[in-house]
């Protein structure tokens, strides 16, 4: 069964600073995509980010962008340039491309804060 | 911002109470989903539904009834629930085959 880990459960940046939150995940399948999403307090959840697989290029938007590394089975996300808007949980996400049903493995969370 | 909706955004009920919660997207997605979330924690999948079919049933209690009427509606009908089915209960839908799920804003469920 796959997994996905967020070490970390807390993160704290300054506002205009860039950040990394770190994402790992366990699969023995090789294709397969990575998400983070973003959900503000008392806000919905929105897509920040997807990465296939297949590409080796890493994903990028706009200040969002990922370290995608396969072999390690790691999926980072950096925010440069953070903003107080940024503030949030960030939640890593995997699915398998055979999953036809399209469920979300979900890691447990990040929170982040951005302090002025 | 939202092209995923759901109604209503705040729901309090007794545990003898029958109540629905209502999802709509008009995005053309054929797949829909039902989660529950509690508080700081990720959302954990309870049924999914494809073209209209129910395809996943996360071994939800009976007290919890998906609705799919159509391609754009989702409905949950909650019956007899616990205090400890008090979460935001979010709806999604996604493009078949499957990329990325669009969330909508939830509705905040409390059982008394």
């Amino acid at each position: 069964a796959q997994t996905v880990t967020q070490s970390q459960p807390e993160m704290s940046v300054q506002e205009a600073e860039t950040v990394t939150l770190s994402c790992t995940y366990d699969t023995s399948e090789s294709d397969y995509y990575l998400f983070w999403y973003k959900q503000p307090p008392s806000r919905q959840m929105i897509l920040v980010i997807r990465q296939e697989a297949y590409k080796q290029q890493n994903a990028t938007e706009n200040r969002f962008s990922v370290n995608f590394q396969k072999a390690a089975k790691s999926f980072s996300l950096k925010i440069s340039d953070s903003q107080l808007g940024d503030a949030a949980m960030y939640f890593c996400a995997y699915r398998s491309a055979n999953n036809q049903g399209g469920k979300l493995i979900f890691g447990q969370g990040t929170e982040l804060s951005v302090k002025p | 911002d939202t092209e995923v909706t759901q109604t209503p955004k705040h729901l309090v009920m007794g545990m003898t109470n029958k109540k629905s919660l209502k999802c709509e997207q008009h995005m053309g997605h054929r797949a829909m989903y039902w989660y529950k979330q509690k508080a700081k924690k990720p959302p954990e999948l309870m049924f999914v539904y494809s073209y209209e079919k129910l395809s996943i049933n996360e071994s939800v209690p009976s007290r919890f009834s998906p609705e799919c009427p159509n391609s754009s509606l989702l409905n949950l009908h909650l019956h007899a629930l616990q205090p400890e089915d008090s979460a935001l209960y979010l709806c999604a839908s996604s493009q078949v085959p499957v990329y990325e799920q669009y969330f909508g804003p939830g509705t905040r469920l409390t059982v008394t």
